[in-house]
Order: C-alpha cells, then structure tokens, then sequence
C-alpha cells in the first residue's frame, strides 16, 4: 500500500516553532508535497520535495528523506493565521495522482 | 490568471438520484482531477484525466465517473447517490507535470446526500 501518515491534532503558540512529521512506506512515490488547508477553503500548495534534504521557503520549510520514508514541514514564527489543516500527500510515479495522508490540524493560540 | 472554479459551490441532493458536478482548470492546464474529502478519510483520489483521457482512476466504485472536454472542463457524475457520498468534491489542474507546483485545487463541491 501507498499509506502516509500524520499526527491528527497539534497545538501551539503564536511566535513558536512547530514541527509536522509524515511517514510513508519508501516506495511508490515520486516526491511529496505539502498542502495547507484553512477552514471551508481549498488547499493551497506549500512545497515540494523531490530529492532528499530541506527546502527552505520564508517561514515554511520542508524536509525529505527517501531512504527513511520520512518528511517534516517546519513552521517558524508562528501566527494566528497559521491555524489551519496541513497535508501530506505523495505523488504517484506515474505523476497522475496525489496521495493524501488524512491532515494534522494545528491550533496556534496567543 | 482565473483560479480552479467548481461549480456549484453547495448541492442536497436524496438517495438515489444522481449528480454532476463540473470544473473548469486554469487556462492551459490540460491535467484534471478530482478528490473526495470527508472528515473520517481524508482527500481521496477519484480519477485524473488528460488530454480527454482518464489516466488513472482510485478505488471507488463505478458510480463515480467522469469526463474531460476538449477544452479541458471536466465534470464527474455520481449515480444512484447513497447518504455515505456527502462530501466535499475538490477539482484539481495541473500542467502536464505537476512536479514542482504540484495542483491548483478549486474551493470544492459540498454535496449533501439526504
């Protein structure tokens, strides 16, 4: 199977660092991206990592390692707005779909 | 450049009818597909289509099928509809690779199956 898998609820506090980890079984994907999903609105794209390390983009970085079926989306500086569900999801080696973990929900409280 | 637009935004519909829901991809994108998300399961995958053909296809049953236009406009149909289908449709383009920038998702379907 293609499973990935995420912690269901994290929580935090505005100013902090947080980490969100994603496991998947090493084969079958083709690099992974991570999705931020508010409340009622579609998902919008955040990263994605292809080859294994970090890819640092403002406040969000995301790290990968092939070898371990391992994946991290690191957030700093945290704010309000950062509340929000965060996907995980693979990409088939085809390219022709994505393959979503179920979300972690983060709460950033002041 | 216009975003994903999913149309309707909100559909109740009763068990047994069915339902078409359509997506209009951002202009040039010639990759659709379409995602089933629920709170207990997440965003799964229905189908992708390219270029009028489906590609791929997840694991749902043949109720679900879809279709992709000339144009590159898609729409999915459900048939026979069952309480269990409420859920929101998200419609997702992409460029021939979606490496890199991955999809553009639309705000999504909420269908409501009474």
């Amino acid at each position: 199977g293609q499973n990935i898998d995420q912690p269901t609820e994290m929580t935090a506090t505005e100013g902090a660092i947080v980490q969100i980890n994603c496991t998947y079984q090493t084969s079958g994907f083709n690099g992974l991206f991570w999705y931020q999903q508010h409340a009622g609105e579609a998902p919008t794209f955040l990263s994605y990592n292809v080859l294994d390390g970090l890819e640092e983009k403002g406040r969000f970085s995301s790290f990968l390692s092939r070898s371990k079926g391992y994946s991290y989306l690191l957030l700093k500086e945290l704010q309000m707005k950062d509340s929000a569900s965060y996907l995980c999801a693979g990409l088939n080696q085809a390219g022709t779909a994505l393959i979503f973990g179920k979300g972690t929900t983060l709460s950033v409280s002041s | 450049k216009a975003g994903v637009t999913q149309t309707p935004r909100y559909l109740i519909k009763t068990r047994g009818q069915q339902v078409t829901l359509s997506c209009s991809p951002i202009s040039g994108h010639r990759s659709v597909s379409w995602y089933q998300q629920t709170p207990g399961q997440g965003l799964q995958f229905l189908f992708e289509y390219f270029s009028e053909t489906q590609r791929n296809k997840g694991n749902f049953p043949g109720r679900f099928s879809g279709r992709q236009f000339s144009n590159s406009r898609s729409e999915m149909n459900v048939s026979t509809l069952e309480l269990g289908d409420s859920a929101l449709y998200l419609c997702a383009s992409s460029e021939a690779a979606p490496e890199g920038y991955g999809y553009t998702f639309g705000s999504g379907t909420r269908l409501t199956v009474v």
